[in-house]
């Protein structure tokens, strides 16, 4: 089982640089989240989806953008990255009750 | 938005039970409560989620106070492998991971 899957595991960007850290999962969840962890914080909610064609934003939505065209898939997309982006990204899908988790991505901004 | 009161840390004993105390003050009738934990360098895995009633799974029981303004997680027998920072999500407030538990289980 699949299950929440993200890409890549690790990447390093230069300041400036852009890319789309891919999610997708196969539970036929309706709900999709993305997270941002910094080290010893807890999780903070950049956007979430509650179904295809819809997307809100989170707590902390600068500098990121989201788009949910299928259901399997939420890709969020960084633009111009910056120090201060550097965290431990986690995608999560949901039926309604409870959430699955991706095992993240490291990105670290140079 | 509703928030949660998490002790930082706590110890155990391995093969002690562990109970994981969680204060949710402001709740509405419908709102449920989740447990998450999150293992070293993982995402964060479901644990159980509640109601009203107490709840049992294969991995832990939630016991839910009568006015539902707190709750507790508890792990009937701690293992090493149970060492993790857990996570109680405000009712209402799915979103919200706070910074939760660690707990530090002995050998």
């Amino acid at each position: 089982n699949a299950g929440v899957t993200q890409t890549p595991k690790f990447r390093i960007l230069k300041i400036g640089q852009s890319m789309t850290l891919q999610c997708t999962q196969d539970m036929n969840h309706n709900y999709m989240y993305w997270y941002r962890q910094d080290p010893g914080m807890g999780l903070k909610l950049i956007y979430y989806s509650v179904g295809a064609g819809i997307t809100d934003k989170g707590e902390v939505p600068n500098g990121y953008n989201v788009s949910r065209s299928t259901t399997e898939d939420f890709p969020l997309r960084l633009e111009l990255a910056a120090p201060s982006q550097t965290s431990v990204y986690f995608c999560a899908s949901s039926p309604g009750l409870g959430a699955f988790f991706g095992q993240g991505t490291r990105l670290t901004v140079v | 938005d509703a928030k949660t009161t998490q002790p930082n840390s706590m110890e155990s004993n391995e093969e002690e039970p562990v109970h994981l105390p969680c204060n949710h003050s402001t709740i509405s009738g419908t709102d449920y409560i989740h447990w998450y934990r999150q293992l070293p360098s993982q995402g964060p895995e479901y644990v159980i989620h509640g109601l009203t009633s107490n709840v049992n799974n294969r991995m832990a029981s939630l016991a839910i106070a009568e006015d539902r303004k707190s709750s507790t997680l508890i792990l009937h027998r701690a293992t090493l492998r149970d060492a993790a920072v857990y996570y109680c999500i405000p009712p209402g407030n799915q979103f919200y991971f706070g910074t939760g538990t660690s707990l530090t289980v002995i050998p």
